[in-house]
């Protein structure tokens, strides 16, 4: 079983910041690798598939980056619809995905 | 317009049943597998089961094998989660979910609690 590991677990940053997130997997998954954003209450919307594609409608201030075991989703400057929790999920080895912990981005 | 819609999410006792439904439109449904996650309160987003777009091939995490069953009636366009034994573990939002690439949609979410 793959094992995705999520850090920070919570980042607290101020709109108009960078933000940073980080996905290691356990073993290579290639760049079978999609972030995704939740908002309370809400379903999990995808931002980014094969480690790098934005979603449609994805602001271009969203990009994902890497290969292998280590990826980064990185939020340019934060807006105030950004604040959520962030999952990362490997798609490497159907059907048997998982998803990390998760990155709570919030206000500073 | 994609749509997935889940229901059968009800207060259940420890030790009973359930089947969750997902009603999907807007999309080739038999051309697609499709999957149930599930997320505990509070907590991150668990993979539950995935079937294929024939219905020949299903999966199961670890959590749920031999406990849950998954299926799905294509001409109905509806997909479908059996839940027997259920745990106190098990309480959760259940969303069903395709995903493909960039296609990707989920329901809203049904909530399945197991209490007594």
């Amino acid at each position: 079983e793959i094992v995705l590991t999520q850090s920070p677990a919570t980042l607290s940053l101020s709109p108009g910041e960078r933000a940073t997130l980080s996905c290691r997997a356990s073993q290579s998954v290639s760049s079978y690798l999609a972030w995704y954003q939740q908002k309370s209450g809400q379903a999990p919307r995808l931002l980014i598939y094969g480690a790098s594609n934005r979603a449609t409608g994805i602001p271009a201030r969203f990009s994902g980056s890497g290969s292998g075991t280590d990826f980064t989703l990185t939020i340019s400057s934060l807006e105030p619809e950004d604040y959520a929790v962030y999952y990362c999920q490997h798609r490497s080895n159907w059907p048997l995905w998982t998803f990390g912990q998760g990155t709570r981005v919030e206000i500073k | 317009e994609v749509q997935l819609l889940e229901s059968g999410g009800v207060l259940v006792q420890p030790g009973g049943s359930l089947r969750l439904s997902c009603a999907a439109s807007g999309f080739t449904f038999g051309s697609y597998a499709m999957t149930w996650v599930r997320q505990a309160p509070g907590k991150g987003l668990e993979w539950v089961s995935t079937i294929s777009g024939s219905g020949g091939s299903t999966h199961y995490a670890d959590s749920v094998k031999g406990r849950f069953t998954i299926s799905r009636d294509n001409p109905k366009n509806t997909l479908y989660l059996q839940m027997n034994s259920l745990r106190a573990g098990d309480t959760a939002v259940y969303y069903c979910a395709v995903w493909s690439g960039p296609f990707d949609y989920w329901g809203q979410g049904t909530l399945v609690t197991v209490s007594s």
